[in-house]
């Protein structure tokens, strides 16, 4: 299994509160992703690195912001959490060589009440 | 832009049935093609995968083949088990450029009864 940790696994909060997911991996991939799961939508990509500190846009991504200061870390922050942003989410790696597929880590459920 | 359509689910079938799960998709040049699993609580983990056309990919009974001329991607398993419940998703990867983003279908829920 590809060495991906997100923390926390669980978290519930109240809205309009900061809001900060990690993405942790140990394979030295370059690239890194964030995504939401919902209900009907499948996945959604909210924002992707390229690289420390590269990153930009998916999707989905008003609200969040992320940050990648190390090459094994990337963090998503809700700055302003909204009850729209209760998901479960998901971080992916790959090492984009080529059309090899990400590999995804186990996810964090967030719900914001 | 990119993308993929699957079937609707709920899909139900009792064990040793037969399983096809249609995956169609729109994209420019050459993606590469994946199925995804997601067990209940668990993350998402690779199926299988086709980087061409005609390439079949295979994995644990399950098989997919690139049809570039139908666009097509189905998944099928011969006998399914019940521990092959779970969500199943369709994606493609286009690497043009810099970005190698997936783009996923939206996901359908199997169901195997003993």
């Amino acid at each position: 299994d590809a060495g991906i940790t997100q923390s926390p696994r669980h978290k519930v909060t109240e809205t309009g509160t900061p809001v900060t997911l990690r993405c942790h991996q140990t394979e030295n991939h370059r690239y890194m992703y964030w995504y939401r799961q919902d209900p009907g939508h499948g996945l959604r990509l909210i924002h992707y690195s390229y690289g420390v500190k590269d990153t930009d846009k998916g999707e989905v991504s008003d609200g969040y912001s992320v940050s990648r200061s190390k090459t094994e870390d990337f963090l998503l922050t809700l700055e302003s959490a909204t009850s729209s942003q209760t998901s479960v989410y998901f971080c992916a790696i790959s090492d984009g060589t080529g059309y090899q597929p990400q590999h995804f880590g186990d996810g964090t459920r967030l719900s914001i009440l | 832009g990119d993308s993929v359509t699957q079937m609707e689910g709920p899909v139900t079938l009792s064990e040793e049935a037969f399983l096809t799960i249609n995956c169609t998709y729109t994209a420019t040049g050459y993606p590469s093609l994946f199925w995804y699993v997601q067990y209940p609580g668990e993350g998402l983990q690779l199926l299988l995968k086709a980087t061409k056309a005609d390439d079949k990919g295979s994995n644990k009974g399950f098989e997919a083949t690139y049809r570039k001329e139908t666009t097509s991607f189905h998944l099928e398993k011969g006998s399914v088990q019940v521990s092959d419940s779970a969500v199943y998703f369709c994606a493609l990867l286009n690497s043009g450029g810099s970005n190698y983003k997936l783009t996923f279908g939206k996901g359908t829920l199997l169901t195997v009864n003993p």
